[in-house]
């Protein structure tokens, strides 16, 4: 299974909503991430998990609130979020170690819209 | 921090046409890694490149680690409808952070 999955595909909320967004993978990757993508531009970092440990935040607001329960689930709780936060959230997941841990596997992302 | 440039912006070829698109660094990278995106899906791996002056082939995409380790291309030969979409370089030094370029829309004309 070289998969990452990504639930749900598309989600529509208001600002005042809490929402969360899942992410799955079984390639047995021990390292696994979250980025932002606006439309036409390259993926942007958010958060890096290294053995269920938060490694990397890159200054994300408190309104993102990463959560990794175990090696195979990632999930990104949403509060509170602003119109501007409307975009692709990708997951990807890696080897975290060994020269192979550079190829980060990308899941088909959610399309978040922030009304 | 470190910037990869990548090029063209776009491209609008014919079928069958090869098409070729590079990255370039004022740093060193020890890793290069191609994908593509399709509109409203997350980036696929298409190569992984670890050594300078390592040449690697994927079905028709051959690419290359440059040998100052600071730049990598992509060539896809015999293009096809299915190639149009978003083609990222990224690379890699240490840690967990990749760095990408800008990406180039392809756009293959029937």
């Amino acid at each position: 299974d070289t998969e990452v999955t990504q639930t749900p595909k598309h989600l529509v909320m208001g600002m005042t909503n809490k929402k969360s967004l899942k992410c799955e993978q079984h390639m047995g990757h021990r390292a696994m991430y979250w980025y932002k993508q606006k439309a036409k531009k390259p993926p942007e970092l958010m958060f890096v998990y290294s053995y269920e440990k938060l490694s990397i935040n890159e200054s994300v607001p408190s309104r993102f609130s990463p959560e990794c329960p175990n090696s195979s689930l990632l999930n990104l709780h949403l509060h509170a979020l602003q119109p501007e936060d409307s975009a692709l959230y990708l997951c990807a997941s890696s080897q975290a170690r060994l020269a192979r841990y550079n190829e980060q596997f990308f899941g088909p992302g959610t399309r978040l819209t922030v009304l | 921090g470190q910037q990869l440039n990548q090029s063209p912006q776009s491209m609008f070829i014919q079928e069958g046409e090869d098409v070729s698109m590079n990255c370039t660094s004022s740093s060193i990278f020890n890793t290069w890694l191609w994908y593509k995106q399709d509109p409203g899906e997350g980036p696929v791996l298409l190569i992984a490149l670890y050594k300078a002056g390592e040449l690697t082939s994927n079905g028709r995409l051959t690419a290359q680690f440059g040998i100052t380790r600071k730049d990598s291309f992509l060539n896809i030969s015999a293009s096809i409808p299915s190639d149009v979409g978003i083609y990222f370089c990224a690379g890699h030094t240490s840690g967990s952070r990749l760095t990408f370029g800008e990406g180039t829309q392809l756009t293959v004309n029937p």
